[in-house]
Order: C-alpha cells, then structure tokens, then sequence
C-alpha cells in the first residue's frame, strides 16, 4: 500500500459528459502529481501541484482542470469527455517540489468512456 | 529534451532465470532522478527504487539489482532467479533536478514462466 488514495476505483460515462477523480496524498507530502495511461500514448504526465498551487504542466487537455484543496487532496476534473479519454488515470504524491523526493502512486482511476 | 528508452517490448524468461531490463535515457540536467517501477496485471504501480545523477553506486536488493551508468545513459534493472510474480510491465522513469515531472520510457513487458 502506497499510502495514496484515488476514488472511484472505475467510472463509466457517456461522451459530452463531466467526471472528476479524487487524490488523497500520502501523510506529510506536498505535490500531487496526475498521469494518464493509454495504450496508444503510455504514461503521460498531466499537471502537479504543490501545496495547493499549481506547479507545473504536462500534455493536460484544455478540457481538462485540476486543483488541490488545503486539506491537499487534489480533484482532476474532465469535461466534454470523448471515446479517446478513455485510460488509467494515477495520481501520485512526493514530499518535494522537484525531483528529489520519491513519487508514489495510488491505485489508479479507471475511466471508459462510452 | 528528456527521453527515456526501453527498447526491449516484451521478455519472456523460464522461472529461476536471471533477466536483465535495460533502460537509456537522455537528459541535459546535471542533476537528475532515475526511477524503476512495477506494474503487475492488477494495474497499480509500483515504485522500486529511485536513484539520483551523483551516485553511480550499484544497488542491490534482494533478487533485484540496479546498474547505473552515466557515461553510457543506461540504468539496467536485473532480476536474478525470477519467479512467476515478477511477471509485470516494468517502467524506467527519469525526472530532472528542477522538476519534478517523471518521463516514463514504453515499459517491458516481463513474462516469467513456471
């Protein structure tokens, strides 16, 4: 157990339609970091946060938003869903701003999109 | 840019063979994080080690194994004596020093028969 909690485990939705996945960090971490997994794209970094800002931005959709709360949980929040959002979503929590502290993965988010 | 390599797709090993994953990775930073992660078929990931630019020191855990290279840019995982429960994809992830993003390479997917 990696001490990082995601919910839902998996969601099925319809296309147009809005979800948002849920992080809770491990005790004591700071950033919250959001990856996807697809087949076509493998994992691909989204946007992090640190301490309730936002730090940094990878390959994240326009369609796609994310903040982090002052408790720390972090929501990823996705709109207009398409058949090509379809993936794992993984949140991951680090003590750090940057590299030198070890990332640590929750179980993930299974989204389909139908 | 940042790139990380996996060129081996797929390996398929006989239990109690030794089997080594081999990982390049390319990187201006001078200071930078190398990772190895586990993703078996329940799908979470699942950190192994994290090793940073300066510390060229191999590490051993185990059946497990690490060997770090900075002048050729690899950090080759080796599994010694593998069992069936090391069947999993494993990912080679880089980050550099001022962010803490990780690159991940495409994976090796690791069959290990009985």
């Amino acid at each position: 157990d990696s001490g990082v909690t995601q919910t839902p485990k998996h969601l099925i939705t319809a296309t147009g339609q809005r979800v948002t996945l849920r992080c809770s960090p491990r005790s004591g971490d700071l950033s919250v970091y959001w990856y996807q997994q697809s087949l076509d794209q493998g994992l691909q970094f989204l946007i992090q946060y640190y301490n309730g800002e936002e730090r940094a931005k990878g390959n994240i959709l326009e369609r796609f938003s994310a903040q982090q709360f002052p408790d720390l949980h972090s929501e990823l929040n996705l709109s207009s869903l398409e058949l090509g959002d379809s993936a794992l979503y993984f949140c991951a929590s680090s003590a750090g701003l940057a590299g030198e502290g070890s990332q640590y993965f929750g179980p993930g988010t299974r989204l389909t999109v139908l | 840019a940042q790139k990380v390599t996996q060129a081996q797709t797929e390996i398929s090993v006989v239990e109690k063979e030794d089997v080594t994953l081999d990982c390049v990775y390319e990187t201006r930073d001078t200071t930078y994080y190398l990772f190895w992660y586990k993703q078996p078929p329940s799908g979470e990931l699942v950190f192994l080690i994290r090793r940073n630019s300066f510390d060229e020191q191999n590490e051993i855990s185990g059946r497990y194994s690490w060997n770090f290279q900075k002048s050729t840019s690899s950090f080759n995982f080796t599994i010694t004596a593998s069992q069936v429960v090391d069947s999993a994809v494993y990912f080679c992830a880089l980050s550099g020093g001022s962010q803490g993003n990780l690159i991940f390479g495409k994976g090796t997917k690791l069959s290990v028969k009985p």
